[in-house]
């Protein structure tokens, strides 16, 4: 099992639709969850940054995290096409290393 | 300027050489890593130094080795490169210490391409 999996893509969605980007991670000691989002050919970016469970709110930016079903999600409501990109799942493990899943391909459609 | 640089931005060099890629930043942070992204693949963790004296393998170190010139320096080497090693490279810092979230900031990359 990997150690930090994300929903294959690519995601495709309409313009002004809830884009819903998924995460899974085997470490069950791990504290720390990060999405990144990486235009094609540039370096990743950090958008949101969560450690307890719940929802984490940043404009229209929505991380919502489960311990306890080992689960991290990003929801992007009214997508843009300016948010097509690669969307990529960052975990800090317990033993303090920063795992990134394989990302997920995100294409918002005008 | 930006915080972290990578040199060079491309290149291009032939089986068997060796080469450098190099790491700069201006963020005062303790911590660096090399990192190698490939179609698919996400990011995989090459090398991470938490401060000058402290390096450590990732997962894919092999045929690779680096040099923490100092705390803003952070070199990475291919002594031998191969075809399979042609990939974009990205060099991240964050800062150290106790509990909390650690941001990781990337450099902009190099694109690799071994013939």
């Amino acid at each position: 099992q990997k150690e930090v999996e994300q929903n294959s893509g690519p995601l495709s969605v309409p313009e002004g639709a809830i884009a819903s980007l998924n995460c899974t991670y085997s470490d069950r000691g791990s504290q720390s969850f990060f999405w990144y989002r990486q235009y094609s050919g540039k370096s990743p970016e950090l958008i949101m940054s969560i450690y307890s469970n719940g929802d984490k709110e940043d404009g229209r930016f929505t991380a919502q995290l489960n311990k306890a079903s080992q689960y991290v999600s990003l929801l992007i409501r009214d997508s843009q096409p300016s948010d097509s990109a690669t969307y990529l799942c960052a975990v800090k493990s317990s033993y303090d290393k920063v795992i990134f899943g394989p990302g997920t391909s995100l294409s918002v459609i005008p | 300027d930006a915080d972290v640089t990578q040199t060079p931005r491309n290149r291009i060099t032939k089986t068997g050489k060796r080469i450098m890629l190099e790491c700069s930043q201006t963020k005062g942070h303790d911590r660096m890593y090399w990192y190698r992204q490939d179609p698919g693949l996400g990011l995989r963790l090459i090398y991470y130094s938490f401060d000058v004296k402290d390096i450590n393998k990732g997962e894919i170190s092999d045929g690779y080795s680096v040099s923490r010139q100092a705390q803003a320096k952070f070199s990475l080497s291919l002594e031998s490169a191969i075809p399979n090693q042609t990939a974009l490279y990205f060099c991240a810092t964050s800062t150290s210490g106790k509990g909390g979230a650690k941001t990781q900031y990337f450099g902009p990359g190099t694109r690799l391409l071994v013939l």
